[in-house]
């Protein structure tokens, strides 16, 4: 069965440091997601992607956080100066449609630790 | 406003009994939900979905079921395994992509 991938499983940065965690959604998927969540707490939305543009974000995704399609198979997010307080596993979803009319597939994540 | 939320945070069941989750939604016009499921260190991994055309769809040993009359869901699990010991998330179209906390399936061996 296809899957989302991410890569790397587990990154460390230190503060102020630029990170681009990257996503392979599913082939034939149009729509992108990135997802966050703060070890115990919720999977909190940040910004959902359609034909090359962000169709939707939260107040969580900033100036410093940007996404891009750089090619046709890779999705990537990247925070330009990270903050402690970025520490959190970021998941990417594609979806064939969108939210409205079908289901997310997500990825099994990337553990960002900002030192 | 709207909002989807689970009705328990925990839920323990004894490994062979069939589980109940439910779910309640508050906005009428919600065509679209979604069933998913988070392991400890993984993703939320979709489960099942259903549409409001419909009162019932199943899957391989999952039931959801469509109240539209209260706004309720309910995913069953038939013959709980330990592999489904998970967080479990209902999720609707008009949420603008979020998830609630979820009910925590614990098995009890």
């Amino acid at each position: 069965e296809p899957e989302v991938t991410q890569t790397p499983s587990h990154q460390v940065t230190q503060m102020g440091q630029e990170v681009i965690l990257r996503c392979v959604p599913i082939s034939n998927h149009l729509y992108f997601y990135w997802y966050r969540q703060i070890l115990g707490q919720k999977v909190e939305f940040l910004v959902s992607f359609y034909n090359n543009e962000i169709s939707e974000k939260s107040e969580i995704f900033d100036d410093q956080f940007s996404v891009e399609r750089p090619d046709g198979s890779n999705f990537t997010l990247k925070i330009r100066s990270t903050k402690l307080e970025d520490s959190a596993m970021y998941f990417c979803a594609s979806s064939e449609q969108g939210s409205y009319n079908s289901p997310l597939h997500f990825g099994n994540g990337t553990r960002l630790t900002v030192t | 406003g709207e909002s989807v939320g689970l009705h328990l945070p925990t839920l323990s069941v004894q490994e062979g009994d069939n589980s109940i989750i439910n779910c309640a939604y508050s906005n009428s016009a919600s065509d679209y939900f979604i069933w998913y499921k988070q392991e400890s260190g993984k993703g939320p991994q979709f489960i099942i979905d259903i549409r409001s055309n419909m009162d019932k769809r199943q899957g391989q040993r999952v039931t959801v079921l469509l109240n539209k009359t209260v706004k309720h869901l309910s995913l069953q699990i038939a013959a709980t395994q330990p592999g489904d010991s998970a967080v479990y998330f209902c999720a609707g179209p008009m949420e603008k992509l979020t998830f609630g906390t979820g009910t925590r399936l614990t098995i009890i061996p």
